[in-house]
């Protein structure tokens, strides 16, 4: 399958700091990334779709302030938190998808913990 | 509303049995459907796709797809300690992929 590079995998913050995570698509070009966010033993959520050249669409509910997504080129997408504080603490992950056969493939995530 | 049924789970089979996971999905008009399967801890992986009606089999996965019933399906066969993992049906509903809550596989030795 195809790769999608995330990272870092972990970081630790302070609250208050903005933590900036990227993905990267590796050998295909990805006009849509997905971010995602996922709490313990409960199921993926969707964040926010990243469309290349334009402005993210977020879900319901996902302030686009504090969660700002940038997605400068075919194979890059980042996810910036801003102001981060402990309930912000979480897994979050990015996915691609290869536009021909709409199989999606996902970042290897970033476990973000905020002290 | 676009939707993506699973059981949660959890599902035990004996090490050598067949594993039986099953999704239905809402809309009619889907055209491609997803397995993954994710670890603990780790993010999703890609196990099998499928796009048309009938079987779709890759080692000792089989992916099966019926369109008329809204229903598609995977069958782990010599399911192994590690087959032991969350497996998430997703569907493009023409959007964002659409998950399932996944059902939690337990194989146990």
């Amino acid at each position: 399958g195809a790769v999608v590079s995330q990272h870092p995998s972990r970081v630790i913050c302070k609250s208050g700091t903005s933590v900036k995570i990227e993905c990267r698509s590796l050998d295909f070009q990805a006009t849509t990334m997905f971010w995602y966010r996922q709490f313990p033993k409960q199921s993926l959520m969707l964040m926010a779709t990243s469309n290349e050249g334009s402005k993210a669409t977020y879900e319901q509910g996902v302030e686009k302030d504090k969660f700002l997504i940038n997605h400068a080129s075919l194979t890059l997408s980042t996810l910036t938190v801003t102001s981060a504080h402990p309930e912000d603490s979480s897994f979050y992950i990015c996915s691609a998808r290869n536009a021909v056969s709409a199989e999606a493939f996902f970042g290897q995530g970033t476990r973000l913990t905020v002290v | 509303q676009k939707e993506v049924e699973q059981n949660s789970g959890p599902l035990s089979v004996p090490e050598g049995a067949i594993a039986s996971l099953n999704c239905t999905y809402s809309d009619r008009v889907s055209q491609s459907f997803f397995w993954y399967r994710q670890y603990s801890g780790k993010s999703p992986e890609l196990i099998m796709s499928i796009y048309s009606n009938g079987d779709k089999e890759d080692g000792r996965f089989t992916a099966q797809l019926n369109k008329a019933s809204q229903y598609v399906s995977l069958l782990i066969r010599d399911s192994q300690p590690s087959d032991s993992a969350t497996y998430l049906c997703a569907v493009n509903f023409n959007t964002p992929l659409v998950f399932g809550k996944g059902t939690r596989l337990s194989v146990i030795a």
